[in-house]
């Protein structure tokens, strides 16, 4: 069972841009979560999502941040117009229906805007 | 909202020593999650452990939480030089959302 997957690794974006960072839950989870984690700091809960609907987005930024978590694909976390603070390490994180306290974390993206 | 955080900040040991590290949190809880990451890696779970729970242990690793004092301790024994990472604590007041400290950074010195 492979486990939770984030792709790119890594991203460079130029100021303007858009950035689009996918992730795929592990095989039979129905949760998916976006944490962002700033270079020397711990994550930030940023949005929690099921498949079609968001649970919870008080953490994502009021502009430019969108989540989607689609029937069928990835949950897609979307940045529009990126600016040189939305450099971070994005983290995803996956959870069962039957299992909600525990979430598996993938490797993360890292984005870098310059 | 709660905010896991982390006591020390550093912490660098020798192999085979023990090393301990404190959490603490503002708010109430369900439970008290430790991870591990790995220089530019992902998080891996460690342990978690319930607000009705005082102490768990898992291989090396035992856990202790406080609701009191809204603290929580992590004890690696007999430490590995692959036990040099960094060690977040995160809280989840049952809402899903985990609060995370800023992590310590333990060396284990071969």
């Amino acid at each position: 069972n492979a486990g939770v997957m984030q792709n790119p690794r890594h991203l460079v974006r130029r100021r303007g841009q858009e950035a689009r960072l996918r992730c795929s839950p592990m095989k039979g989870h129905s949760h998916v979560y976006w944490y962002r984690q700033l270079p020397e700091e711990g994550l930030k809960f940023m949005v929690y999502l099921q498949k079609e609907n968001i649970i919870d987005e008080s953490g994502m930024p009021k502009e430019r941040f969108s989540a989607e978590f689609p029937k069928e694909g990835p949950s897609i976390l979307r940045i529009q117009q990126v600016v040189r603070g939305d450099s971070a390490a994005y983290f995803c994180a996956s959870s069962p229906l039957s299992e909600q306290e525990t979430q598996y974390f993938g490797p993360g993206t890292r984005l870098l805007v310059l | 909202s709660q905010q896991g955080e982390e006591d020390p900040q550093a912490l660098s040991i020798q192999e085979g020593e023990n090393a301990t590290m404190n959490c603490s949190y503002k708010t109430s809880i369900n439970n008290l999650q430790w991870y591990r990451q790995n220089s530019g890696r992902g998080l891996v779970h460690l342990i978690l452990i319930r607000s009705n729970e005082r102490e768990k242990h898992s291989g090396r690793l035992r856990v202790t939480l406080d609701t009191s004092k809204k603290s929580s301790s992590l004890l690696i024994t007999a430490s590995r030089a692959a036990d040099t990472a960094s060690y977040f604590c995160a809280t989840d007041g049952g809402n899903n959302r985990l609060a995370f400290g800023k992590g310590n950074q333990v060396v284990v010195i071969p």
